[in-house]
């Protein structure tokens, strides 16, 4: 079956500190994968994402790879901010067959994080 | 473009009522999909629309249901409600064409059962 694992938080850093959270994932067939943040009251926004082994998904300095013998996709920061606080889902989407309609992600618990000044 | 939206954004029900949640789909997007988080159990898929019928269904009993006009605007429906229905129910829509399939997500309904 399709899971994502990541790793458990809160994640409490100091500004300019490096990021790394972790996210493992188990697929049947070729999944595309995504990393979502939530901030407080809200719902989720698309981070970044990446379709085939290899792919580099970045963006707002964020930056994760996507491994397929490591089955993997971390999410890293060089230098975090406060107001990138936030719960970050990493996420799969399993499409078995190329213009399959089938959509639903399988997310992973989240991880809070916590940026201080 | 504007982005998904969802009515209304908060609601607060009584136990053994039903209540009737909607979602507007970004412009051009066909799917629709929702999602159910709470703090125990995270984010679950509820079920996910294109062209007006139901593709894929997670495992929710009955009483959660949904539909999906022509416009593709969606509603789902929770009857008899429970307690352990307050939650917040995300509606996520996507455009079928391309192979990542990414989901773009509205605001949320926070429902509260009392």
């Amino acid at each position: 079956g399709n899971s994502v694992t990541q790793m458990e938080g809160p994640v409490t850093l100091s500004e300019e500190a490096f990021l790394t959270i972790n996210c493992t994932y188990t697929a049947t067939g070729y999944p595309s994968l995504f990393w979502y943040v939530q901030y407080p009251g809200e719902g989720l926004q698309l981070l970044l994402k990446a379709t085939k082994a290899d792919d580099k998904g970045s963006n707002k300095g964020f930056e994760a790879t996507y491994r397929k013998e490591t089955t993997s996709f971390h999410l890293e920061k060089g230098s975090v901010q406060v107001s990138d606080s936030a719960v970050y889902f990493c996420a799969l989407s399993d499409r078995r067959n190329r213009g399959s309609t089938l959509g639903r992600l399988y997310f992973g618990r989240g991880t809070q994080l916590t940026v201080w000044p | 473009k504007a982005g998904v939206t969802q009515t209304p954004r908060y609601l607060i029900k009584t136990r053994g009522q039903q209540v009737t949640l909607s979602c507007s789909p970004i412009s051009g997007h066909r799917s629709v999909s929702w999602y159910q988080q709470t703090p125990g159990q995270g984010l679950q898929f509820l079920f996910e629309y294109f062209s007006e019928t139901q593709r894929n269904k997670g495992n929710f009993p009955g009483r959660f249901s949904g539909r999906q006009f022509s416009n593709s605007r969606s509603e789902m429906n929770v009857s008899t409600l429970e307690l352990g229905d307050s939650a917040l129910y995300l509606c996520a829509s996507s455009s079928t064409s391309g192979i990542s399939y990414e989901q773009y997500f509205g605001p949320g309904t926070r429902l509260t059962v009392t």
